[in-house]
């Protein structure tokens, strides 16, 4: 069975201390690979895409990274700002664009 | 450029009664996606409307029905509410149901059934 896990489920840091939130993946084929971001009561928003196997994308304090069996999305020197849960969604070969299977996402507490 | 436009934000329904949410997808995009999220869970996808069609559906009931307009917005009809149907809404778009591009999404409807 298809299936996306995500941990630590919360994750507590003090501003500053770097860290790495972990998405393991068991899928048919992988499409693709998402990071979002999500605010409490709001939408995910687009973090970055990777598509495969030795993939990286950075934007600002964050940086994702794809291996065959997993992503890692690396937080370094977190702000509070930063605080938000963080979730992984997979798209599978044979799957459409909108059909994507999520993990239940890291909870990410940044304390100044 | 308007992202991803839901309506309405909250809504409180009692259970049995039938509710309608609502979906403008980003300016260009042709395809939308529903989800539902309950609390501290991850987003699970409903179904997919492109071209008018329902595409593809996840693992929900009948009870879950939608619709796509010539302008490509979009509706979540749920009958016969139950408790357990208490969840972010949300809705999500991209260009074509094929692309491997990001889907970009709303900010939700919190639905609440009493």
């Amino acid at each position: 069975e298809d299936q996306v896990t995500q941990s630590p489920e919360a994750l507590r840091l003090q501003e500053g201390e770097s860290s790495s939130l972990n998405c393991s993946y068991t899928v048919s084929g992988l499409r693709g690979l998402f990071w979002y971001r999500q605010d409490p009561g709001k939408g995910p928003e687009f973090l970055f895409t990777l598509y495969s196997a030795g993939e990286e994308k950075e934007k600002e304090r964050l940086k994702a990274t794809l291996t065959k069996k997993e992503s890692f999305l690396h937080i370094t020197a977190p702000k509070p700002e930063d605080s938000a849960t963080y979730l992984c969604a997979v798209l599978r070969d044979g799957g459409s664009q909108g059909n994507l299977i999520f993990g239940k996402g890291t909870k990410l507490s940044v304390k100044p | 450029d308007a992202g991803v436009t839901q309506s309405p934000t909250h809504l409180i329904k009692t259970r049995g009664q039938q509710v309608t949410l609502r979906c403008s997808p980003k300016s260009g995009h042709d395809t939308v996606s529903w989800y539902q999220q309950a609390l501290g869970q991850g987003p699970q996808f409903i179904f997919q409307y492109y071209e008018e069609e329902e595409r593809q559906r996840g693992n929900f009931p009948d009870r879950f029905s939608g619709h796509q307009f010539p302008n490509y917005s979009s509706e979540l009809n749920v009958n016969a509410l139950l408790l357990g149907d208490s969840a972010l809404y949300l809705c999500a778009s991209t260009l074509g149901p094929g692309a491997r591009a990001e889907a970009f999404f709303g900010q939700g409807t919190r639905l609440t059934v009493v």
